[in-house]
C-alpha cells in the first residue's frame, strides 16, 4: 500500500524564480491538503484539494497555487520566491469521499520537499 | 491566528521512565491528532481523537481528548531509545468543517538517554 509520494525530495532555487512540487496521495485517498513547515515550527496549512477545487486556504499570498488533478494527485506552485519561502513543504491526503459533518480527518503526510531559495 | 500551546518544548529522559506532553488551546476543537517527526520527514499520525473525554492507546502511547475539548496529552510508557523525535499536537477546530485545516502545537522534543 504506497502511502503518499511527494517529489522532487529537495530543491534549490533563486529569489525570484518558480517552483512546483507535486504529490501523490496514499492509495484510496482522495483529497490533499498542503502545509509549510519552517526550521523549528510546527506546520502550517496552505490549503487544501478536493474534488479538483480548492476547498480552504490558511493566511498565505496568492503568490501560493495548487491544482488537483482527476487521479487525485496534486500540484503546488509558488511565484515570485522569497527567502523565507525555504521551508520543508509537505503534502497529506486523507479521504473525504463526499461525506459531511462534523467528524475530523485523518492526515497522512508525505516526507516532504524541502525548498532553499538563495 | 490560532494558536495551540505545547509544552514542555524539550525532554530529555533516561530508557524506561514514562513521558507526559500535553497541548492546550483557548478555542474549541472537533478534533485531536497526535504525530511524531524525525529528521528530513514527514509526521507520523500516532492516535487520533474525536470525542470530548476519550483515551486511546497504541502501544505505549496514550492520549486524552480534554473534557473542555481544549486541550489534549499524550503519555509514553517505558520510553525506548527509538523514541527519540519531535511530537507534535494538532487540532481541527469546530466548524472547520473536515477542510483538511490542522493547528499544530510548536512540537515537543524527546530525547532519550539508554
Amino acid at each position: 500500500d504506497a502511502g503518499v509520494t511527494q517529489s522532487p525530495t529537495h530543491l534549490i532555487k533563486t529569489r525570484g524564480q518558480q517552483v512546483t512540487l507535486r504529490c501523490s496521495p496514499k492509495s484510496g485517498h482522495d483529497t490533499v491538503s498542503w502545509y509549510q513547515q519552517a526550521l523549528g515550527q510546527g506546520p502550517q496549512f496552505i490549503f487544501q484539494y478536493y474534488e479538483e477545487e480548492e476547498r480552504q486556504r490558511g493566511n498565505f499570498p496568492d503568490r501560493f497555487s495548487g491544482h488537483q488533478f482527476p487521479n487525485y494527485s496534486s500540484e503546488l506552485n509558488v511565484n515570485a520566491l522569497l527567502l523565507g519561502d525555504s521551508a520543508l513543504y509537505l503534502c497529506a491526503s486523507s479521504f473525504l469521499g463526499g461525506t459531511s459533518g462534523t467528524k475530523g480527518e485523518k492526515l497522512f503526510f508525505g516526507s516532504g520537499t524541502q525548498l532553499s531559495v538563495l | 491566528g490560532q494558536q495551540l500551546n505545547q509544552s514542555p518544548q524539550s525532554m530529555f529522559i533516561q530508557e524506561g521512565e514514562d513521558v507526559s506532553m500535553n497541548c492546550t488551546s483557548s478555542s474549541i476543537f472537533n478534533t485531536w491528532l497526535w504525530y511524531k517527526q524525525d529528521p528530513g520527514e514527514g509526521p507520523v499520525l500516532l492516535i487520533a481523537l474525536y470525542k470530548a473525554g476519550e483515551l486511546t492507546s497504541n502501544g505505549r502511547l496514550t492520549a486524552q481528548f480534554g473534557i473542555t475539548r481544549k486541550d489534549s496529552f499524550l503519555n509514553i510508557s517505558a520510553s525506548i531509545p527509538s523514541d527519540v523525535g519531535i511530537y507534535f499536537c494538532a487540532g481541527q477546530l469546530k466548524g472547520s468543517g473536515n477542510t483538511g485545516k490542522l493547528i499544530f502545537g510548536q512540537g515537543t522534543t524527546l530525547q532519550v538517554k539508554p
